[in-house]
């Protein structure tokens, strides 16, 4: 059973186009953070939430958390090619543990 | 300065034999990781470590092993191994958790093929 559910597993969109990528589960997380991944390198965070309904930018990238913790949104305006990467959410459900959704790729194109 | 590093970057091996890989982390984190990343992209904790505790994902073979020679370093010893075993492994680490959220620093990963 996977924990996190992500959608769309695959996204495919033009420079300058807006997009969003969901992260659902059926559990409630003390906090959800957000990875993106480039080919051949480890995922980095981008952001970090903890309060139910936080909403947090980071310059094109806003990110939300569900008002009961159990899911988050990303959304990208006017996205670019070197926002293209996998975009993973992973739940914080224990001590020091964290589990992954299986990822987004979202591809832009110029 | 890398934060946190693996080697080998790619390993290519044939069924049946012992490898490891090495992590290090100059972080001086508390918590070091071992992830494994399949072919579809799925990122799956197989054990967390810190100086008090190794916990261990239920569902990894006790081929796997991790050894730890101080706070710094993780490595993992792969024992028989298996095509299935094929993946990309990423070691990272973090300061031990307290009151809400905590960042996990990932490697550059290791991408190991078993022929």
């Amino acid at each position: 059973t996977q924990l996190l559910e992500q959608s769309p597993q695959f996204l495919s969109i033009q420079e300058g186009e807006n997009l969003t990528v969901y992260c659902n589960s059926s559990s409630v997380f003390s906090s959800l953070q957000w990875y993106r991944q480039e080919p051949g390198e480890g995922p980095v965070l981008l952001v970090t939430v903890v309060t139910g309904g936080e909403v947090k930018k980071l310059k094109r990238l806003t990110f939300q958390f569900g008002d009961a913790r159990k899911d988050s949104s990303l959304h990208i305006t006017a996205a670019q090619p070197g926002d293209t990467g996998l975009y993973l959410c992973a739940g914080e459900i224990g001590y020091s543990t964290l589990t992954f959704g299986k990822g987004t790729m979202l591809l832009v194109s110029p | 300065d890398t934060a946190v590093s693996q080697t080998p970057k790619y390993l290519v091996t044939q069924m049946g034999n012992d490898k490891s890989i090495k992590c290090e982390q100059n972080l001086g984190h508390d918590t070091m990781y071992w992830y494994k990343q399949d072919s579809k992209k799925f990122l799956k904790i197989m054990f967390s470590y810190n100086n008090k505790e190794l916990i261990i994902n239920e569902t990894v073979p006790n081929r796997f092993s991790p050894k730890s020679p101080d706070k710094a370093h993780l490595n993992l010893h792969i024992n028989s191994l298996e095509l299935g075993d094929s993946a990309v492994y990423f070691c990272a680490s973090s300061q031990i958790p307290g009151l809400g959220s905590y960042e996990q620093y990932f490697g550059p990963g290791t991408r190991l093929t078993v022929t």
